[in-house]
């Protein structure tokens, strides 16, 4: 079962600019993950905000959490080429099981 | 620290023949976890080990499928016999403790049923 549905699905945006990517999910969570995946490899853990936090940061990255909405939006400032890569939120379930979402393709061109 | 481990990389197979794959977490990770990543799509997670126990394998087809964790460190997943929708990449990972944090994941294993 997929929790977390991402938007857009896809994004392209110039190299500077701003990227922000949102996350829906259906039911009461402990703590919301974002992840990175480039082509072809294993996904990146970038970010955990808990149910009680309502804003994180971490570097360019900026990840905000709304529980009465049931949304996280990850936001990433002065984007590069680098970025480039698949976005995926996960919300956690009872015992654990991490469920992720279908994902934000971000392509960020020079 | 060394990542998590996982073997082969690509693997191509015929219909109906049998594949495994096997994975190494990070040392001292209690939970590992097998998800199926099909092309587009965010990973689905198949099972679920804590220690050499199965927390979860609600989404497993277990008709076809089977894992296990040797004395709670390596893990095999095995498909027999393979079908084209099985056509995927399976991603293992771990983490401390008993889930619900920070999830490492291997590169993947990508394979291709024909």
């Amino acid at each position: 079962s997929q929790q977390g549905e991402e938007d857009p699905q896809a994004l392209s945006i110039q190299e500077g600019e701003n990227a922000t990517m949102n996350c829906s999910y259906k039911t009461s969570i402990n703590n919301l993950q974002w992840y990175r995946q480039n082509s072809g490899r294993g996904l990146v853990h970038l970010i955990l905000i808990r149910s009680n936090e309502r804003e994180k940061h971490s570097g360019r990255l900026r990840v905000t959490l709304d529980t009465s909405k049931k949304s996280s939006s990850l936001l990433i400032t002065a984007s590069r080429a680098a970025d480039t890569a698949s976005y995926f939120c996960a919300t956690d379930e009872e015992g654990g099981k991490l469920i992720f979402g279908q994902g934000t393709e971000l392509s960020v061109k020079p | 620290e060394a990542g998590v481990a996982q073997s082969p990389r690509y693997k191509i197979i015929e219909k109906r023949q049998s594949v495994a794959f096997w994975c190494n977490p990070i040392s001292g990770h209690a939970t590992l976890y097998w998800y199926q990543q099909i092309l587009g799509q965010g990973p689905k997670l198949l099972i679920q080990f804590q220690n050499n126990g199965v927390v979860d394998d609600s989404q497993l087809p277990k008709d076809r499928f089977s894992a296990e964790r040797l004395k709670g460190v390596d893990s095999t997943l095995k498909i027999q016999p393979a079908k084209l929708e099985d056509s995927a990449v399976y991603l293992c990972a771990s983490s401390w403790g008993q889930g619900g944090g920070e999830l490492f994941f291997g590169e993947g294993s990508r394979l291709t049923v024909l």
